[in-house]
């Protein structure tokens, strides 16, 4: 959707480094949600993110919603191959009558051993 | 298991046959929807339900594309006369949506292949 943005579209890392997925909403956002998917499988819940300037961390990624809930980001710190994978946010603009998630495009990352 | 299961896994289907998924969403949630991915995209959205009752259709769901939930349970998914574009991820998602928010909990997907 245009509506959400997701960048890079892919990423290669070496092992142990830090990295950044950036999630651009054209609207402020009720809900930000990062999912991130292995491929060929379903979608694992990571964070979900809905005070303007809230920080989440779950093992070593941490993301974060920017004051103005229009822009989040997604950082892994020292990759591991287990990071590999899809990674998706989710919009959630909270129309009482469209109530739903519509997802970015995802990011795809690849972790080089 | 509390999960979301879907099935089947896997389907392939010749051009113009008729194909039904089904997915079991966890008991207590309310809301069960049904996406598609495509190779590459992002999951796009089909359609939901609260309860029994059909919420809203994308517009990517076309006429031969229909869903139940009966009883507020499990859901179908069924594809009539299948076309080649029609090969994709369907995903199903449930969860327990009061005043908005609330994460989705998915299923592993059913991959239809169309020949």
């Amino acid at each position: 959707s245009q509506e959400l943005e997701q960048s890079p579209q892919s990423l290669i890392v070496q092992e142990g480094k830090n990295l950044t997925i950036n999630c651009t909403s054209s609207k402020t956002l009720y809900g930000l949600y990062w999912y991130k998917q292995k491929y060929g499988e379903g979608l694992i819940f990571l964070m979900m993110l809905q005070k303007g300037g809230e920080e989440k961390s779950h093992e070593k990624i941490t993301a974060k919603l920017d004051e103005k809930k229009q822009q989040s980001s997604l950082h892994i710190t020292a990759s591991q191959p287990s990071h590999a994978g899809i990674y998706l946010c989710g919009a959630d603009w909270f129309r009482e009558r469209d109530d739903k998630i519509i997802f970015g495009k995802g990011t795809r990352l690849h972790i080089l051993p | 298991d509390t999960g979301v299961s879907q099935d089947p896994r896997h389907k392939i289907t010749k051009r113009g046959q008729n194909v039904t998924f089904r997915c079991d969403p966890i008991s207590e949630h309310n809301r069960l929807y049904w996406y598609r991915q495509t190779l590459g995209q992002g999951p796009e959205f089909l359609t939901y339900f609260q309860n029994e009752a059909q919420l809203e259709k994308s517009r990517l769901l076309s006429d031969r594309f229909s869903a139940e939930r009966p009883k507020g349970s499990f859901s179908t998914l069924e594809i009539q006369r299948t076309e080649q574009g029609d090969s994709a991820m369907y995903l199903c998602a449930s969860s327990l949506r009061v005043l908005g928010g609330g994460s989705y909990t998915f299923g592993s997907g059913t991959r239809l292949t169309v020949v």
